[in-house]
């Protein structure tokens, strides 16, 4: 039973299409995150939401733009996509006292 | 804010040496740290995590880590490196509870020679 789930695991779309991308856990968690990490390997938190409300909004372009329905679910959705958005995005959650995070296994987004 | 610095994008070494990851960081509040690896094509999994207590940590597939405030340091060390523990490393700091966000290091790449 995956803790924290992300789908699609691959994505490979177009530049000026929009998509989205779908995080779910089933650990209780009140709080999750969006990173990226970019073909340096780097990792850089976009979005966190804690129980439905966005805490934390990197500067990210405003053509990302996260959505939690509830606090089991934080989905991210991208307009216009550019060349540059190509990265492998991670969901996170972390319980209330923020210990460790448990991360999804990743979306590979490729533009072309 | 918070910051991690983590020496060497690549570390090599023997299978059965020492594995050593340096890491350090910098808060401006007592740090919670955290080691994570990532293996090829995966997610990022928790190592270890140092929040308050004791020093030196242990973790998972015998990896261990200790605090030092006066250094700043996070050293991740296993004492003898297996073929499976090829893979990337990162480590993190987050200004303590509350709604702080996880910073990474770059990371470290650990190769592993038979």
């Amino acid at each position: 039973d995956t803790a924290v789930s992300q789908t699609p695991k691959y994505l490979v779309t177009q530049m000026g299409n929009d998509k989205s991308i779908k995080c779910e856990q089933n650990l209780g968690h009140d709080t999750m995150y969006w990173y990226k990490q970019d073909s340096k390997k780097f990792l850089k938190i976009m979005f966190s939401y804690n129980n439905k409300e966005l805490i934390i909004n990197e500067t990210v372009p405003n053509r990302f733009s996260p959505k939690s329905p509830d606090k089991a679910h934080l989905n991210l959705h991208i307009n216009s996509l550019e060349l540059g958005d190509s990265a492998v995005y991670f969901c996170a959650s972390s319980p209330p006292e923020g210990y460790g995070y448990t991360f999804g296994s990743g979306t590979r987004l490729t533009v072309v | 804010a918070q910051s991690v610095t983590q020496l060497g994008s690549h570390v090599s070494v023997s299978e059965g040496a020492l594995v050593l990851l340096r890491c350090n960081y910098s808060s401006s509040v007592p740090p919670y740290l955290f080691w994570y690896v990532q293996y090829p094509n995966q997610g990022l999994q928790l190592l270890l995590k140092y929040t308050t207590g004791a020093t030196l940590v242990k973790g998972i597939n015998g990896f261990e880590a200790e605090f030092k405030k006066s250094e700043t340091s996070f050293h991740l060390t296993k004492p003898s490196a297996h073929m499976s523990d090829a893979a990337e490393y990162f480590c993190a700091v987050k200004g303590g509870t509350g709604f702080q966000k996880l910073v990474f290091g770059t990371g470290t790449r650990l190769l592993v020679s038979p």
